[in-house]
């Protein structure tokens, strides 16, 4: 059975700074995995999203990567603001019997200090 | 583009009752998941529509069901409403045939008093 594990579940960081979010999963036989904000009682935006063939994917201050291999998944924020406080949700989607759902982690709270 | 819509945004009912959420997929979307938020967790897979048949099913009981429409758009029903049934429910659309990522609407919170 697939599990998704987010470490750490919350962190507060003064503004500027570079920081990392971890993501964990116990089958490596995923579709792809995403990164996903998610502000207060809102819905998910999506951030990122790496396919199970690529190791990394970049969008302004963002950057994810991917090791199918160990089941490891980071989320790297470059010069954090207020702006990005939030909670970051990690998420791989797999196939079973040809309908693709998403298992997610539960996610790092993030505050953003100014 | 309107995106993924969901209808109400908020609702609070008794125990006991039964509830219709609503999801517009997004514009040339064709498949529809459903998933349940509880406070502080991850989303959860309750089920998936594609064609007006539910195609998967993730560990929810029967109370909770679902339908799709020719237009794509679903609904997603719970009856005998439980306290532990409060959450954020969220609607996502996806292509089956370049199903690649799903793209999810702003969510429903639903309240049991």
């Amino acid at each position: 059975k697939q599990e998704v594990t987010q470490i750490p579940a919350a962190l507060s960081v003064p503004e500027g700074e570079n920081l990392v979010l971890n993501c964990s999963f116990t089958d490596s036989a995923i579709y792809n995995l995403q990164w996903f904000r998610q502000d207060p009682g809102k819905g998910l935006t999506s951030l990122l999203l790496i396919q199970s063939s690529q190791r990394e994917q970049t969008s302004g201050r963002l950057n994810a990567s991917l090791d199918k291999s160990s089941g490891r998944s980071t989320l790297y924020i470059a010069a954090s603001q207020p702006g990005d406080s939030a909670t970051y949700l990690c998420a791989v989607r797999r196939t079973t019997s040809g309908t693709y759902k998403y298992i997610f982690g539960t996610g790092t709270r993030l505050k953003v200090l100014a | 583009d309107a995106g993924v819509t969901q209808s109400p945004t908020h609702l609070i009912k008794t125990r006991g009752q039964q509830v219709t959420l609503r999801c517009s997929p997004k514009s040339g979307h064709d498949t529809v998941s459903w998933y349940q938020q509880a406070l502080g967790q991850g989303p959860q897979f309750i089920f998936q529509y594609y064609e007006e048949e539910e195609r998967q099913r993730g560990n929810f009981p029967d109370r909770f069901s679902g339908h799709q429409f020719p237009n794509y758009s679903s609904e997603l029903n719970v009856n005998a409403l439980l306290l532990g049934d409060s959450a954020l429910y969220l609607c996502a659309s996806s292509l089956v045939l370049t199903d690649t990522e799903a793209f999810f609407g702003q969510g429903t919170r639903l309240t049991v008093v």
